[in-house]
């Protein structure tokens, strides 16, 4: 049982186009992030909802919205793609209220702007 | 706003060697946590450490929460194979803040 399972795993789109990625956690966690790993490696975070309450917005372009229609999901939609999107996605969660403040990340989705 | 400097950037080993690495921050961090990342795959969690001064071991991993609040460090004892990965540190100031994340150890072990 995957505990953050994100989809699709790959995304190859053309620029321009509009595209989601879906994220669902069932550890029963009430927090879920958004992290952007850029092709140094590098983890950033994007997005944090907590009970479907969006709580952390960092400097991302307007055409990133996220969605949390409840809190096991956060969906990241992106309009009018561009080449520098080019990334892999991690969706995470974690309970705030407990003392291990861990995240448990998915397996990623690697987005292609071509 | 908040950086964290991991280093060495790589490291390049023979399997059963000793594994040091190590993150600074020019500011406090209450939590520090330690992250590996295999090929495909997202960060999975090692170590995390809570208090100031702090040294927990996972196996044979160690690590330690720096007692000035700015730095950590993982120990790697008698590497095998598959300890192959990226290492991050990831600094958080308050529970419920973000999650900070080093640039990543990129680690090679040589049979």
């Amino acid at each position: 049982d995957t505990a953050v399972s994100q989809t699709p795993k790959y995304l190859v789109t053309q620029m321009g186009n509009d595209k989601s990625i879906k994220c669902e956690q069932n550890l029963g966690h009430d927090t879920m992030y958004w992290y952007k790993q850029d092709s140094k490696k590098f983890l950033k975070i994007m997005f944090s909802y907590n009970n479907k309450e969006l709580i952390i917005n960092e400097t991302v372009p307007n055409r990133f919205s996220p969605k949390s229609p409840d809190k096991a999901h956060l969906n990241l939609h992106i309009n009018s793609l561009e080449l520098g999107d080019s990334a892999v996605y991690f969706c995470a969660s974690s309970q705030l209220t407990a003392l291990n403040y861990g995240y448990t990340f998915g397996s990623g989705t690697r987005l292609t702007v071509v | 706003g908040q950086q964290l400097n991991q280093s060495p950037q790589s490291m390049f080993i023979q399997e059963g060697e000793d594994v040091s690495m190590n993150c600074t921050s020019s500011s406090i961090f209450n939590t520090w946590l330690w992250y590996k990342q295999d090929p495909g795959e997202g960060p999975v969690l090692l170590i995390a450490l809570y208090k100031a001064g702090e040294l927990t071991s996972n196996g044979r991993l160690t690590a330690q929460f720096g007692i000035t609040r700015k730095d950590s460090f993982l120990n790697i004892s008698a590497s095998i194979p598959s300890d192959v990965g990226i290492y991050f540190c990831a600094g958080q100031v308050n529970q419920g803040g973000k999650l900070i994340f080093g640039q990543g150890t990129e680690l090679s072990v040589k049979p």
